[in-house]
């Protein structure tokens, strides 16, 4: 049973407009939510992360939100650069379970020039 | 660079043959994961360590499966009697037990069996 979920395989953005990711779950005990990106060949790297106890958390272009009762978060990115083109995975974790990630199946964003 | 350090970053291997990877993590990181990830999915858990304690294993660690942590410090996963299915990208990444915590990855492992 797949308990983060990104139901955006793929998105296609303009340079300098807004970027928006999509990440749904399922279990209620996650208590930390996180983005990576990924560049093919690579490791994912870190962006951004938000608590539980939160519901918006920013940093430069990225602002992370935590809707709980809907089980949803979301990452954007504004303004969207061609360097963002990458895959984007949303994780979750549980203190209680080790942080052990939970990973969504990720979302390939493309930013066109 | 400070950063996780990952070896071999590439490995073809005939099915059958024993394979191990290497993952050094940050220095001061007391946790270190495993996972895996195969083309489309998202990284899948394996294991992780506190110091050289292995606290957990995903069942999808097969008896094959090792890995260790001997001194606290770099960590080894190996697998023996490789399948075709265990073509993958093995990644590493540590964090501070300090709460909640940030998991910082490495460059990863990509595994080819032929």
């Amino acid at each position: 049973d797949q308990q983060v979920k990104q139901n955006s395989p793929s998105l296609s953005v303009q340079e300098g407009r807004i970027s928006i990711l999509n990440c749904d779950y399922t279990n209620s005990m996650f208590d930390y939510f996180l983005w990576y990106k990924k560049y093919p060949a690579e490791g994912p790297t870190f962006l951004i992360s938000i608590s539980s106890i939160k519901d918006k958390n920013e940093d430069g272009r990225f602002t992370v939100f935590l809707n709980k009762s809907a089980k949803h978060l979301s990452l954007h990115i504004v303004p969207s650069q061609p360097g963002d083109s990458a895959v984007y995975f949303c994780a979750a974790s549980r203190k209680a379970a080790g942080n052990k990630l939970t990973f969504g199946g990720g979302t390939r964003v493309l930013v066109k020039p | 660079d400070t950063g996780v350090s990952q070896n071999p970053r590439h490995k073809i291997t005939k099915r059958g043959q024993n394979v191990t990877f290497r993952c050094d993590p940050i220095s001061e990181h007391n946790r270190l994961y495993w996972y895996r990830q195969t083309l489309g999915q998202g990284p899948e858990f394996l294991t992780y360590f506190q110091n050289e304690a292995q606290l957990e294993k995903s069942r999808l660690l097969s008896d094959r499966f090792s890995a260790e942590r001997p001194k606290g410090s770099f960590s080894t996963l190996e697998i023996q009697r490789t399948e075709q299915g265990d073509s993958a990208m093995y990644l590493c990444a540590s964090s501070l037990n300090s709460g909640q915590e940030t998991q910082y990855f490495g460059p990863g492992t990509r595994l080819l069996v032929l």
